[in-house]
C-alpha cells in the first residue's frame, strides 16, 4: 500500500482563483510526478521532480507550476484557474523496481478532481 | 513519439468469463511494461510489471500478462473474472531506466454477477 496523499479530493472553484493542490508522500521517494487525466483519456505527465529543488515540465504543456522544497512534498499551483483547467490531477512518486535499476514503479495518490466554473 | 494503444475501451463480462485486454506500444527499443488498475473511488494501483526475464508475468488477484516483443504487445489476462474485478485498467510503458510513464487511454471493465 502506497503512502501518498492528495488534498483536496474534490475542488469546485470560480474562474480567476489561485489554487494549490497538495501532494505528500511518506516513503522517502526522490522522484515525484503530476499527471493530468480527462475522462476517457490517458494520463498525461505535466510535471516531475528528481528531488529537492528539481522540477521539470512534462510532455503535456500546463499553465500550472510546481515546487519541491521538501522531499515529501510536491504541491501544484494554478495562479488563475480557468474552466479549461477542469480535470483530474494525479500525483505519484517512484522508486527503482530492480537491483540493476532497470526501471521504476510509480505509486499514485487518490487524485484531486478539479472543476473550475 | 512513443504511444500506447488499448483497443478495448469498454468490456462487459459475466462472472467466471475469461478476460483478455489488449495493449500495444510503439517503440523499438527496450521497454518496461506495466498494468495499473483503478477500482471505483480508489487510487491507481500496480497490477503487474515486466522489466526483463520470463515474458509471462503474474500479478496480484490472479492476473497475468504476456510480453510478445515481436508484436509490441503486453496483453492482460485472467481466466475467470469476478465481480470485484470491475475497474479501469491502464497499460503503461517506460523506456529502460527512464522515469516517464506513457499511458494508454484505459479499458473500463464491468463484471456482472
Amino acid at each position: 500500500e502506497a503512502d501518498i496523499y492528495q488534498t483536496p479530493r474534490y475542488l469546485v472553484i470560480g474562474t480567476g482563483k489561485k489554487i494549490t493542490l497538495e501532494c505528500s508522500q511518506t516513503m522517502g521517494h526522490d522522484k515525484m510526478y503530476w499527471y493530468q487525466q480527462d475522462p476517457g483519456m490517458e494520463l498525461h505527465l505535466i510535471h516531475y521532480s528528481y528531488g529537492v529543488n528539481s522540477t521539470e515540465k512534462g510532455d503535456l504543456s500546463s499553465e500550472s507550476t510546481v515546487s519541491r522544497i521538501r522531499t515529501e512534498h510536491f504541491p501544484l499551483t494554478l495562479e488563475s484557474a480557468r474552466p479549461s483547467h477542469t480535470s483530474q490531477y494525479l500525483c505519484a512518486s517512484s522508486e527503482y523496481g530492480g537491483g540493476r535499476a532497470q526501471g521504476n514503479i510509480q505509486y499514485f495518490g487518490a487524485g484531486t478532481r478539479l472543476s473550475v466554473l | 513519439a512513443q504511444s500506447v494503444s488499448q483497443h478495448n475501451h469498454h468490456v462487459i463480462l459475466s462472472e467466471a468469463a475469461s478476460l483478455e485486454l489488449g495493449c500495444n506500444y510503439s517503440y523499438g527499443g527496450t521497454v518496461n511494461l506495466f498494468w495499473y488498475v483503478q477500482y471505483p473511488g480508489q487510487h491507481l494501483q500496480l497490477l503487474l510489471k515486466y522489466f526483463s526475464g520470463d515474458p509471462l508475468v503474474k500479478g496480484i488477484k490472479g492476473f497475468e500478462a504476456e510480453f510478445i516483443k515481436s508484436k509490441f504487445s503486453f496483453n492482460l489476462r485472467k481466466p475467470s473474472v469476478q465481480w470485484s474485478d470491475t475497474a479501469e485498467y491502464f497499460c503503461a510503458v517506460s523506456l529502460l531506466r527512464a522515469d516517464k510513464l506513457i499511458f494508454g487511454t484505459g479499458t473500463r471493465l464491468q463484471v456482472f454477477p
